[in-house]
């Protein structure tokens, strides 16, 4: 049973076309929220960390925020350099630091 | 600069054969952590360790072990019991266990034939 489902899939955007990612996630206590950007054959990047329900973290263009159930990464303006593959990860209350990560979204933003 | 060194960044090797991947952090880190990635999946944690001399598994550590003799390094070794080794496998840390965000390092993929 995936604790983490991130969607969509893939994503193609304009530059300058703004679009939102969701992380929805199924723990009974929610710990930490983390979003990380990976670039092919490479290892994640720390984006931002999300604790309780309501809170909100930006960074450039990335904006994160989370509800009970999910997190949304918003993407305002995007130009090409954003293309990545977005990864969501949840850590649960009762765990000791061991991370849930979703499959990832790849975004393509093109010129 | 801190950081996560893995080496090496390629690997291959024949079935039946251990390998053994390196991972060096100068961060001062207490937490380290092994995970792997496959096309389409999540990263699945094989290994982690809160401290010197101590490590647990994780979710899928069939086939794999670990030791832990320094701050900075956890090497992981693929043991020839692992049945599907071919991956894309990354070591992280974190300044210590609990909710804080854990650095990768740049990942070594292991081709086994």
């Amino acid at each position: 049973e995936d604790q983490v489902t991130q969607s969509p899939e893939a994503l193609r955007l304009q530059e300058g076309e703004s679009s939102s990612l969701n992380c929805s996630y199924t723990v009974s206590g929610l710990r930490g929220l983390f979003w990380y950007r990976q670039d092919p054959g490479k290892g994640p990047e720390f984006l931002f960390t999300l604790y309780s329900a309501g809170e909100e973290k930006e960074k450039e263009r990335l904006k994160a925020t989370l509800t009970k159930k999910e997190s949304f990464l918003h993407i305002t303006a995007p130009k090409p350099e954003d293309s990545a593959t977005y990864l969501c990860a949840v850590q649960e209350t009762d765990s000791w630091g061991k991370l849930q990560f979703g499959a990832g979204t790849q975004v393509v933003v093109t010129p | 600069d801190g950081g996560i060194t893995q080496s090496p960044k390629y690997l291959f090797r024949k079935e039946g054969q251990n390998v053994t991947l390196s991972c060096e952090q100068n961060l001062n880190h207490d937490a380290m952590y092994w995970y792997r990635q496959d096309p389409g999946q999540g990263l699945r944690l094989i290994y982690y360790s809160q401290i010197v001399n101590d490590f647990q598994k994780g979710d899928i550590a069939e086939g794999y072990s670990v030791s832990r003799e320094k701050k900075e390094s956890f090497p992981l070794t693929v043991t020839s019991a692992q049945k599907n080794p071919t991956a894309f496998y990354l070591c992280a840390s974190s300044i210590e266990e609990g909710a804080y965000e854990q650095y990768f390092g740049p990942g070594t993929r292991l081709t086994v034939t």
